[in-house]
């Protein structure tokens, strides 16, 4: 059974910088491009980036250039999203999800921006 | 960017009903159309790619239809457990992009 499993949510400040992983267990990761996706509370989705199966290529939503980087490690299986200079409009639950059509996903990490 | 447009954005109908949701794109995406389900406190659930292929699992009651711009998504009769909001995306070009949602709610 595939899973994905989302951690390193929180509470941070407007202009801070915030960490979050991806592990999956149940699928090889390196057969993936994988995605992070996020939804503000009450809101709809949006896709915030993804990032090809060996890592050799990005791609981001404009709010997020320059301040967040996906990146990934195939031999942890594991997924990240490293967020700097956040703002409240960050405030959302963050997914990963495989590929470019989202087939898989994981439950979601709470990151909230807040003084 | 690729917008992403369904109607309605939300709906009442009973168990038993026929529903459709449509999608539009506002350039042609091909068929690089997927269909999910969003239940309240959960992930987003696939139930159709490629426009209207249905992924394996899912209760053959639910349909896609359609091809560059104009997509629907059908449940031929609603269940209860069918309550929930439902999305398109196209990942047809960067940024991929949703649809605003539609929430079906029990008439």
């Amino acid at each position: 059974e595939v899973e994905l499993v989302e951690s390193g949510g929180g509470l941070v400040q407007p202009g801070g910088s915030l960490s979050i992983s991806c592990v999956a267990s149940g699928l090889v990761l390196s057969n993936y491009w994988m995605s992070w996706v996020r939804q503000a509370p009450g809101k709809g989705l949006e896709w915030v980036a993804n990032i090809k199966e060996d890592g050799s290529k990005q791609y981001y939503v404009d709010s997020a250039k320059a301040r967040f980087t996906i990146s990934r490690d195939n031999t942890k299986n594991s997924l990240y999203l490293q967020m700097n200079s956040l703002r409240a409009e960050d405030t959302a639950f963050y997914f990963c999800a495989t590929g470019s059509n989202h087939l898989y996903w994981g439950r979601g990490t709470l990151v909230t921006v807040s003084s | 960017d690729i917008q992403m447009t369904q109607s309605p954005s939300s709906l009442s109908a009973s168990a038993g009903d026929r529903v459709t949701i449509t999608c539009r794109a506002s350039q042609d995406i091909k068929n690089y159309l997927v269909w999910f389900q969003q239940k309240p406190g959960k992930a987003p659930k696939s139930l159709i790619y490629s426009a209207s292929t249905l992924r394996s699992g899912v209760s053959s009651r639910f349909s896609g239809s359609g091809s560059g711009t104009d997509f629907t998504l059908t449940i031929s009769s609603l269940q209860p457990e069918d309550f929930a909001t439902y999305y398109c995306q196209q990942y047809s070009n960067y940024p991929l992009t949703f649809g605003g949602g539609t929430k079906v709610e029990i008439k």
